[in-house]
Order: C-alpha cells, then structure tokens, then sequence
C-alpha cells in the first residue's frame, strides 16, 4: 500500500507560468515532509522541506504548502524555468520512525521555453 | 569536498550470482540507507542503518543483504535470491534525526 502518492506521473509547463506538484499521504503519524529534485542518471537532490507545525515554507522560488486535514502537500515553482525540468519526489517521515523516509512515485515536471 | 560516493556506476550480474555495491560517505553522518528505483515508479527502502554494526530491513529488504562495520561504508549486496535486481540503486545519508537524505550517484543494475 502506498503511504505516499503522486498521482500526476507528467506535468508540462511553460516557461515564466506557474508549476504545481501535488503530494498526498495516507499516514497521519507522519509529520515531516521534504521534495527531492532528480535529474537521469543522477542521485535526488534536496529542495525543500516542511514540518507538520507549519502550513508554508518558502525557499526562492519554491514554496511548500501543508494541509494537515486533507493530508496534502504541494510545491509551487514560480516563476518556471526550463532547468526546473527533473522528476521531482514527494517523501515523509514519522517521529516514530523517523529514520525511515518514504518517497512517492515522483512526478516528472518538463518546462517549455 | 564532502559526499556520497557509490561504485560502480554500471553492474552487470549473471544468473546465480551475488553482487555487492559499495557506498562510502565522508559526511560523517550517522544514518544510511539504501533505495531501489525503477521505471516510472519512487524511490524504495531497501535497508537503512542508524548506526554502526546495527541495520533495519526496509520495505523490499528480500533477496538484498548490507553491513554496516565503518560508519563510512554501507556496502549493499544483491543476492542471488534477488529474482528482479535490475534497477537503479541510490545510496544515501543523514544526520540521525530526519535531516534531509544526501544522495549518491547511483548505481545502474543490469542482469545478463
């Protein structure tokens, strides 16, 4: 059963708009959640995290929104850029547990110049 | 310059035999884990490990066995009892206490 889904495997966009990832959970003990980029061939690399006391974290141009009681999470690019291009992952964590990261599918972002 | 370093980029296993990946890291950090990719789907725990000389299974754990005897080195090996090893395997670390995962390079798994 997957505790972290992506449902969006693509999402194309023009460059300069807007790009939205969305991320749901099933697990209600988690409570960290953090977005991974991936360029082919290459290992994720970290791009912003969120903790479940919060409901906005804001790096640059990426910003993380937390909705607790849908168990949704998503990560706005503003503005695109055609670099932004990678598969980005979803992943969350429990206190519990907290050494054992789960990541989604991941959703594979093109941006079009 | 600080890392995740995984050898060898490309593998390839013959029927019946066992492979080792090597991950070494000179982040000092505590925690490590192993992750399996394939096409079109997330990234899977395989093993993780917290700290020296003790390792947990993760969710794909059959058929894949590691140490954890340097707090440097988590070698992962693929056993023969690994009926569907070819993948992408992704080597990572952290500070114990859900810091973000450093990722290695990867290594690309392929059965002749």
């Amino acid at each position: 059963d997957q505790q972290v889904k992506q449902n969006s495997p693509s999402l194309s966009v023009q460059e300069g708009r807007i790009s939205i990832l969305n991320c749901d959970y099933t697990n209600s003990m988690f409570d960290y959640f953090l977005w991974y980029k991936k360029y082919p061939a290459e290992g994720p690399t970290f791009l912003i995290s969120i903790s479940s006391i919060k409901d906005k974290n804001e790096d640059g141009r990426f910003t993380v929104f937390l909705n607790k009681s849908a168990k949704h999470l998503s990560l706005h690019i503003v503005p695109s850029q055609p670099g932004d291009s990678a598969v980005y992952f979803c992943a969350a964590s429990a206190e519990t547990s907290y050494d054992k990261v789960i990541f989604g599918p991941g959703t594979s972002l093109s941006v079009i110049p | 310059d600080g890392g995740i370093t995984q050898s060898p980029k490309y593998l390839f296993r013959k029927e019946g035999q066992n492979v080792t990946l090597s991950c070494e890291q000179n982040l000092n950090h505590d925690a490590m884990y192993w992750y399996r990719q394939d096409p079109g789907q997330g990234l899977r725990l395989i093993y993780y490990s917290q700290i020296v000389n003790d390792f947990q299974k993760g969710d794909i754990a059959e058929g894949y066995s590691v140490s954890r005897e340097k707090k440097e080195s988590f070698p992962l090996t693929v056993t023969s009892a690994q009926k569907n090893p070819t993948a992408f395997y992704l080597c990572a670390s952290s500070i114990v206490g859900r810091e973000k995962l450093f990722f290695g390079s990867g290594t690309q798994l392929s059965v002749l």
